[in-house]
């Protein structure tokens, strides 16, 4: 079974400029995250959705980030435009379900902001 | 408000020594999972455990270990024999029932097996 696959896998951007992640999540799995992981921290949730629905957005800066779940299936995190504290992994997580299921992450996207 | 604390940064074993990495979380709530995660240095977590609140058994696998304790609002995870191979970082969550399965993570503690 293939796993939550992610791409880039690394960017490097200057700050003011914008950038986008993609997840393909495992197939039959209704739930999507994504977290940023900031060096030397546990991964802190940005967005969750359920099918192509947002279920939790509390802890999106949305004056710059914004996410979309089109069809239920693959997902994009933007950032526009980046700032120097974004430097971060982005994780992108799927479970086939919300509460009590495991989540299984991709490799991640690290983002460099310069 | 809900928190999970790791509070060792850093743990450094010899291969075969057992090593347990502490969490301790805080909930109101009755209804809650939690879980560990193991993050390599190639960066992906891998999921090792689930537990929910209302199952305090403890769990073995292989040479992993579990202890679960309520009154202390500990899960802890030893690992026995350690192994190079078990170096990574190792993050302990909590999830709510009514949070919708968001994962609330610890610090992460960082396992240095040296051969």
């Amino acid at each position: 079974e293939a796993g939550v696959a992610q791409s880039p896998r690394y960017k490097i951007i200057e700050k003011r400029q914008s950038v986008a992640f993609w997840c393909n999540p495992i197939s039959g799995h209704a739930t999507l995250y994504w977290y940023q992981q900031i060096l030397g921290q546990g991964p802190k949730l940005l967005i969750q959705f359920q099918n192509n629905g947002v279920v939790d957005d509390s802890q999106l800066p949305k004056d710059r980030f914004s996410a979309e779940r089109l069809k239920g299936v693959d997902s994009t995190l933007k950032i526009q435009p980046a700032k120097l504290e974004d430097s971060a992994v982005y994780l992108c997580a799927s479970s086939f379900g919300g509460q009590g299921y495991e989540q299984y992450f991709g490799p991640g996207t690290r983002l460099t902001v310069t | 408000a809900q928190k999970v604390t790791q509070a060792q940064t850093e743990i450094s074993v010899v291969e075969k020594e057992d090593v347990t990495l502490d969490c301790v979380y805080e909930t109101r709530d009755t209804t809650y999972y939690l879980f560990w995660y193991k993050q390599p240095p190639s960066g992906e977590l891998v999921f090792l455990i689930r537990r929910n609140s209302f199952d305090e058994q403890n769990e073995i696998s292989g040479r992993y270990s579990w202890n679960f304790q309520k009154s202390t609002s500990s899960f802890n995870f030893t690992i026995t024999a350690s192994q190079v191979v078990d170096s990574a970082v190792y993050f302990c969550a909590l999830s709510l029932y009514n949070q919708g399965g968001k994962l609330i993570f610890g610090q992460g503690t960082e396992l240095s097996v040296k051969p």
